[in-house]
């Protein structure tokens, strides 16, 4: 009930190409879906983040589509650039006190 | 724009030793979180807090304890520090209500011999 899935574990991406990272969630209770970029050494950063009553979502080169049916959502990077590498995580969370995570996923975009 | 600071980056420690981390945050929120993370491992929570003098176990929180008396500032203790505490460790923070979502920390890493 309380787990995110997240996958793929690491990606490998061509600058310039799209990177997809998808997860999936079980409490249908999490009202908030923020994804999270950390650079080694670093804290997690706020991305972007969707509510469940929005199909998607974009900022920039980050679009979060969510399909609330399938309890799913999706990251997306457009135009990939070497900078953008980086572990993503996506969570869920409700009513700002309970968070989960996914494991996270290591993002590779070569130059 | 929120900011959440911790006392340490890099902090080296001895077994044995009390070990106190220090997070503060500017934004007012109502909640405050402590994660460990360790490669592979994620991130694991080790206590929060939603309130001034209140707090609540997460999934690991063995070898540790909190203190939060003031709003702003919510202390990690290892009162007996073992290698096995060796991490990264995130402080956190977010509002109450509905789409509030959490802010971290810089982050410290504890190295303990």
């Amino acid at each position: 009930q309380q787990q995110v899935k997240q996958s793929p574990q690491s990606l490998i991406v061509q600058k310039g190409g799209i990177s997809i990272i998808n997860c999936a969630y079980e409490n249908t209770a999490f009202d908030y879906f923020p994804w999270y970029q950390q650079f080694p050494g670093k804290g997690p950063a706020l991305l972007i983040a969707i509510r469940p009553d929005v199909s998607e979502k974009k900022e920039g080169r980050f679009t979060i589509s969510f399909n609330k049916s399938a309890k799913q959502f999706s990251l997306h990077i457009m135009d990939s650039q070497p900078g953008d590498s980086a572990t993503y995580f996506c969570a869920a969370s409700y009513y700002g006190q309970n968070f989960v995570f996914g494991p996270g996923t290591r993002l590779s975009v070569l130059p | 724009d929120v900011k959440v600071t911790q006392s340490s980056r890099y902090l080296v420690k001895r077994t044995g030793e009390k070990v106190f981390l220090e997070c503060v945050q500017d934004m007012d929120h109502e909640n405050m979180f402590w994660y460990r993370q360790d490669p592979g491992l994620g991130l694991r929570l080790i206590y929060f807090s939603y309130d001034v003098k209140m707090k609540e176990k997460g999934d690991i929180p063995e070898g540790y304890s909190v203190s939060r008396e003031k709003k702003e500032r919510f202390s990690l203790i290892l009162e007996s520090a073992s290698t096995n505490q060796t991490s990264m460790y995130l402080c956190a923070s977010s509002d109450r209500g509905p789409q509030e979502t959490q802010y971290f920390g810089p982050g410290t890493r504890l190295l303990v011999l």
